[in-house]
């Protein structure tokens, strides 16, 4: 079945760390995504790409960074500089604004 | 720019009666408006969308919505609640090419 998968779905950090969350799709979209959500701010965009090797800032981009160099891939690094990291982390991927995102389960990263 | 607002961030209902979750878009109409849902540490999953060839539209689980310009609104209902409807739920409009704007969603509460 054609979906999107994030890995892990639970993410301890100390701080201080970088980390990778992983989204992978086998959708053949050319978009995607990455959202950040926290309780009653609903989802805020952190990166997003519309094609191999290109990627924009979304509303919230400070202290992330990604890479686009396969259209499956689309991993975030969370760095050090992100001040306040603990969240819930979304990936989607979309083929055309008609049909929407396709969203994967998340992955909630927790920084002590 | 394109936004939505969501009315309520929480609401209770009880089994069996009339849910009613709340969007409004700005004042521009939109091509498409999404609803969608998501259940405790999922992603989010389409419930229904419009896309201007019908102002009421039926989507899963027994929701639909009403597109409505002269009041800027595109409100979720379902006649009859079921405990498995407990979620949150989002509304989404796009924001420029193959980005979307959410809500800050509504979190349904089915008592019972």
């Amino acid at each position: 079945d054609g979906g999107i998968t994030q890995s892990p779905k639970y993410l301890f950090r100390k701080e201080g760390q970088n980390v990778t969350l992983s989204c992978e799709q086998n959708l053949n979209h050319d978009a995607m995504y990455w959202y950040r959500q926290d309780p009653g701010q609903g989802l805020r965009l952190i990166y997003y790409s519309q094609i191999v090797n290109d990627f924009q800032k979304g509303d919230i981009a400070e202290g992330y960074s990604v890479s686009r160099e396969k259209k499956e891939s689309f991993p975030l690094t969370v760095t050090s500089a992100q001040k306040n990291p603990t969240a819930f982390y979304l990936c989607a991927s979309s083929v055309s604004d008609f049909y929407g995102y396709t969203f994967g389960s998340g992955t909630r990263l927790t920084v002590v | 720019a394109q936004s939505v607002t969501q009315l309520g961030s929480h609401v209770s209902v009880s089994e069996g009666a009339l849910v009613l979750l709340r969007c409004n878009y700005s004042s521009s109409v939109p091509p498409y408006l999404f609803w969608y849902v998501q259940y405790p540490n999922q992603g989010l999953q389409l419930l229904l969308k419009y896309t201007s060839a019908a102002t009421l539209v039926k989507g899963i689980n027994g929701f639909e919505a009403e597109f409505k310009k002269s009041e800027t609104s595109f409100h979720l209902t379902k006649p009859s609640a079921h405990m498995s409807d407990a979620a949150e739920y989002f509304c989404a409009v796009p924001s420029g090419t193959y980005k979307y704007i959410f809500g800050t969603g509504t979190r349904l509460k089915v008592l019972a």
